[in-house]
């Protein structure tokens, strides 16, 4: 199946400070990733969708300026959390939709914890 | 509207069958997906409908009626390692925006 990369796997920072987080297709090209967030025991909550070339279309409620996203090949896309702080902290996970199979199937990639001190 | 319904938490028992439903209020479905998720984990691909019916993928299926808005997944011969949370995934209109439900954290008991 599909591999999908995420780094890094968990990253501890100081308040003030911005994180950047890597997703990886490794298999395969993704001319779209997604960025999500959970809290815990909560649902999944889209962040943004990310299209390779193009800006990423953000929804309601999360904001541009602080998450960056950078989706600059087909295999690759990043989330920049900028100017962090403790509420940032949660979980992060990318996915990428392929074409493959069933056209819509999206792969995970096995998410970044972040904890902002 | 986009409201997903399932319910919070099922308990069952190791080697028993169990169905998991989701309804769902979207106008412009594309497709519905399961996913499993483990705790601390990302969710992993179970299944992925877009016709009505039955589709049967070893221990675990998923079931589709679009036109009551209902989707089921059902997991037989239970093992311990079904313990995780199962979430109901539809897909609205061709922007393909993501709607997920809360999912339903099931319990397998020995």
């Amino acid at each position: 199946g599909a591999v999908v990369s995420q780094h890094p796997s968990r990253v501890i920072c100081k308040s003030g400070t911005s994180v950047k987080i890597e997703c990886r297709s490794l298999d395969f090209q993704a001319t779209t990733m997604f960025w999500y967030r959970q809290f815990p025991k909560k649902s999944l909550m889209l962040m943004a969708t990310s299209n390779e070339g193009s800006k990423a279309t953000y929804e309601q409620g999360v904001e541009k300026d602080k998450f960056l996203i950078n989706h600059a090949s087909l295999t690759l896309s990043t989330l920049t959390v900028t100017s962090a702080h403790p509420e940032d902290s949660s979980f992060y996970i990318c996915s990428a939709r392929t074409d493959r199979g069933a056209g819509n199937e999206q792969f995970f990639g096995p998410g970044t914890r972040l904890t902002v001190l | 509207g986009q409201n997903i319904d399932q319910p919070t938490e099922m308990t069952a028992t190791e080697g028993a069958i169990v169905q998991i439903n989701c309804t769902y209020q979207t106008s412009g479905f594309n497709g519905l997906f399961w996913y499993q998720q483990h705790a601390g984990e990302a969710p992993t691909f179970l299944s992925y409908n877009v016709l009505d019916g039955l589709e049967e993928k070893g221990r675990f299926s998923s079931f589709l009626s679009r036109s009551k808005g209902y989707s089921y997944l059902l997991l037989k011969e239970l093992q311990m390692k079904d313990s995780a949370s199962y979430l109901c995934h539809p897909i609205m209109d061709s922007n393909y925006q993501l709607i997920w439900g809360a999912g339903t954290k099931l319990i397998i008991k020995p």
